[in-house]
Order: structure tokens, then sequence, then C-alpha cells
């Protein structure tokens, strides 16, 4: 158990619909990041939060947004959902950036 | 864009065998991360190691930086069927760059 926690655990929607994905980070953790893995593309970078703030951003769709709270739990929202958006959604925290720890995920299935 | 390279892709050994796999890059990076991801589970980190030229041993696991800093190899010593998994190679902080990943499979 890496003390990230992610809800839900599995989601199926239709194409078009918005969800939110959730994450809380480890104790003490100020880092949130949120990584997109399907097959084909192996595991990418969306975006990173340090303690409510954004601080990087990867290959993140206009589409998907992500916040942190006060509470340093952060939520990643998908809108306008495609087809090609299903994958597996994984959170992770840190304290220092070159040592991430990952949730269990999050099976995104849009149909 | 820097990319990580993993090899083999694929590897089914038996129990008890050696084995070695890579990560290789044509990037420096500031530090390498090693991990383990099960099947519908999250990758599980295994090693961090930032100096060119660190080894680092986890039980029958080492893992070794580059001098370069460039790649890193990752050595198991009698692979028991509990070492199957995907195995990722991390590089950078922060905005991880992940390879592709190394599927092991070990059999009784």
């Amino acid at each position: 158990d890496s003390g990230v926690t992610q809800t839900p655990k599995h989601l199926i929607t239709a194409t078009g619909q918005r969800v939110t994905l959730r994450c809380s980070p480890r104790s003490g953790d100020l880092s949130v990041y949120w990584y997109q893995q399907s097959l084909d593309q192996g595991l990418q970078f969306l975006i990173q939060y340090y303690n409510g703030e954004e601080r990087a951003k990867g290959n993140i769709l206009e589409r998907f947004s992500a916040q942190q709270f006060p509470d340093l739990h952060s939520e990643l929202n998908l809108s306008s959902l495609e087809l090609g958006d299903s994958a597996l959604y994984f959170c992770a925290s840190s304290r220092r950036e070159e040592t991430q720890y990952f949730g269990p995920g999050t099976r995104l299935l849009v149909l | 864009t820097q990319l990580l390279e993993q090899s083999p892709q694929f590897l089914s050994i038996q129990e008890g065998e050696n084995l070695t796999v890579y990560c290789n890059s044509s990037s420096v990076f500031s530090s390498l991360q090693w991990y383990r991801q099960e099947p519908g589970e999250g990758p599980v980190l295994l090693v961090t190691v930032v100096t060119g030229g660190e080894v680092k041993k986890l039980k029958r696991l080492t893992f070794q930086f580059g001098d370069a800093r460039k790649d890193s190899s990752l050595h198991i010593t009698a692979a028991q069927p509990g070492d199957t998994g995907l195995y990722l190679c991390a590089g950078g902080g922060g905005k991880l760059t992940f390879g592709k990943g190394i599927t092991l499979s070990v059999r009784p």
C-alpha cells in the first residue's frame, strides 16, 4: 500500500460525458501528479500540482483539467469524453520529485 | 523530448535463472527510477538512482546507473515466480518520462 488513494476504481461512461477522478496523496506529500496509461502510449505524464499550484504540464488535452485543494487532495476532470480516452489514470504523490508513489489507479472505459 | 528505451520488451524464463534488462536513452537524466507494476495495479517504486555509476541492491535485485547517467540496468539473481510483472524505468524529476516497460514472466 503506497498510501495514495484514488476513487473510483472503475468508471464506465459514454462518449461526450464528463467525469471526475479523485486522488488523496500520502500524508505530508505536497506534490500530486496525474498520469495516463494506455496500451499503445504507455505511461504518460499529464500534470503536476504542488501545494495547490500548477507546477508542470505534460501532453494534457484541453478537455482535461485538474486542481489541488487546500487539504492537498486533487481532482482530474475529463470532459467531452471520446473512445480514445479509455485508459488507466494514475495519481502519484511525492515529497521529493524523483521519488513518486503511485495510487492504485482509476480504470476509465468510455463506450 | 527525452525518450527511454527498454529491452528486451518481453522475457520468459525458468525459476532460478538470472537475468539482466536494460533502460537506455540518448539524454542525460538527473535521476532514474525503476518500478514494478502488476496487472490492474499502480506502479510500485523499487529504487531511485541519482549518481552516475551508482549501484543499489534490493534483495536479489541489483540496479546500476550508467556513468554518463543515460542508461540503467536491472539484474535479478535466481528469479522467482513472484518477480513476474511489468518493469518500468522512468527518468527525471517531477515530469517523469517512462519507458514502455519489460514484461517478465518467471515460470515455476
